[in-house]
């Protein structure tokens, strides 16, 4: 089925260690985007990419990196775990940019750290 | 002041009752966007306005541009529309097709 692809659906890490979070669409979709959903605090957004080979940064980058290499593929990287980084993440993805277009979001990736 | 209230924060319901959540915002928009979350799911988008009614099955979003309010509606409510519902807005400023996001709404209908 057409739509966003998030693996793996649960992790556990120890502080100090990396790890990547796939995110992936087939909709051939130009804007993606990873959200963290903490309670109380709503989804935030980590980074964006606005077309392969351009990614920005967006509220709340510190401790994470990303890349688009291609217009599926959209990984979002944790350098060095910490425990503030539990969290949900979601990644998600839209047709194009600056336009009322929807979003198709990815399951979620449920991410402890200990 | 959060860009974007959503009200009320926990609603419990019985089944059968006419449901309302309320999205009041701060900023000028392109698009408003209502967003369910079943417990320990993913997140549905449910619908995108930028103005006037939209309507799916037992599901209503409306949206007055002017007064930067939107309502959800639901009809005839069952327990499994229990979930989270979320309020997101397109600036109309802002570059690259960002959302800005509701704490959400938590709803439970009771059977």
């Amino acid at each position: 089925n057409a739509g966003v692809t998030q693996t793996p659906k649960f992790q556990v890490l120890k502080t100090g260690q990396s790890m990547t979070l796939q995110c992936a669409q087939d909709m051939n979709h130009e804007y993606m985007s990873w959200y963290r959903q903490d309670p109380g605090m709503g989804l935030r957004l980590i980074h964006y990419s606005v077309g392969a080979g351009i990614t920005d940064q967006g509220e709340v980058p510190n401790g994470y990196n990303v890349s688009r290499s291609t217009t599926e593929d959209f990984p979002l990287r944790l350098l060095s775990a910490a425990p503030s980084q539990t969290s949900v993440y979601f990644c998600a993805s839209s047709r194009a940019t600056g336009r009322n277009y929807g979003y198709t979001f990815g399951s979620g990736t449920r991410l402890t750290v200990v | 002041k959060n860009e974007v209230e959503q009200s009320p924060q926990n609603l419990t319901a019985q089944e059968g009752e006419f449901i309302t959540i309320n999205c009041s915002y701060s900023v000028g928009i392109s698009a408003l966007h209502w967003l369910q979350q079943h417990p320990g799911g993913g997140i549905v988008s449910l619908f995108m306005l930028s103005s006037g009614k939209k309507k799916h099955g037992r599901l209503i979003a409306t949206i007055n541009i002017q007064e930067k309010h939107s309502s959800l509606h639901i009809t005839a409510s069952h327990p499994r529309d229990s979930a989270v519902y979320i309020c997101a807005v397109t600036p109309t400023m802002e570059y690259g097709n960002k959302l800005v996001f509701g704490a959400g709404t938590i709803l439970r209908v009771k059977s």
